[in-house]
């Protein structure tokens, strides 16, 4: 079963709108992380944010902010005021398991296209 | 500069042949991973170490090897390539085993032929 799911393989928004791409993950761990990267078409991955299982309230880092569900297990990533530079692939990630068994799984992404 | 760096950054290999893709990190990062990317399947862990002298089986470990000597390197080596091997690697790190970020190398474009 996939563990990191995200629905959208594609997606366009209008510039200056929001967007908000799904992510929904399956863990029985009680201690837990994800993540969302972007990854352009030059290919580098880069870090946007992240949000522990703890956490109260939702990550947010400028535009980018996280909702995070944890009764529903998503933790769908949100950018707001779309720009052109933020067509990209987009890529959810946990981090589960304990000491030697811990590792990071990621998802299939979401590729976003931001329309003038 | 510190990062981490994989070599080469593109190969094309005879299928049966062995090769072994490199990844060195400088920020002596305990975790380090291997995955592959391939179109719509996203990136697949491939194999992970949370510290030197200890290695995990990921999402899709067969036809792939990995050591973990020291803290720095973690390469990964195919024994005989098949085609199916054919992907983009990514070799990543992190500084432990919390919620800490992962930080990518540029990637090696493997084809398989």
């Amino acid at each position: 079963a996939q563990k990191i799911t995200q629905t959208q393989p594609g997606m366009f928004v209008q510039e200056k709108e929001a967007v908000t791409l799904d992510c929904t993950y399956d863990t029985s761990d009680q201690s837990y992380g994800l993540f969302w990267y972007k990854q352009p078409s030059s290919g580098e991955m880069i870090f946007l944010i992240y949000q522990g299982s703890y956490d109260e309230q939702n990550a947010t880092e400028g535009r980018y902010s996280l909702n995070f569900q944890k009764a529903r297990k998503s933790a769908n990533l949100v950018i707001s005021a779309s720009q052109l530079g933020d067509s990209a692939m987009y890529f959810c990630a946990m981090r589960e398991g304990r000491g030697a068994t811990n590792k990071l799984i990621f998802g299939t992404g979401t590729l976003l296209a931001v329309q003038p | 500069i510190a990062g981490i760096t994989q070599a080469p950054t593109s190969q094309i290999l005879a299928a049966g042949r062995r090769m072994t893709l490199r990844c060195t990190q400088d920020m002596r990062h305990n975790a380090m991973y291997w995955y592959r990317q391939d179109l719509g399947l996203g990136l697949r862990l491939i194999h992970y170490s949370n510290t030197a002298g200890t290695t995990g089986k990921g999402e899709v470990p067969d036809g792939y090897s990995v050591s973990r000597a020291n803290t720095d390197d973690f390469p990964l080596t195919l024994a005989s390539a098949v085609p199916s091997q054919t992907s983009v690697y990514f070799c990543a790190s992190r500084k432990g085993a919390g919620n800490t970020e992962a930080f990518f190398g540029q990637g090696t474009r493997l084809t398989v032929v």
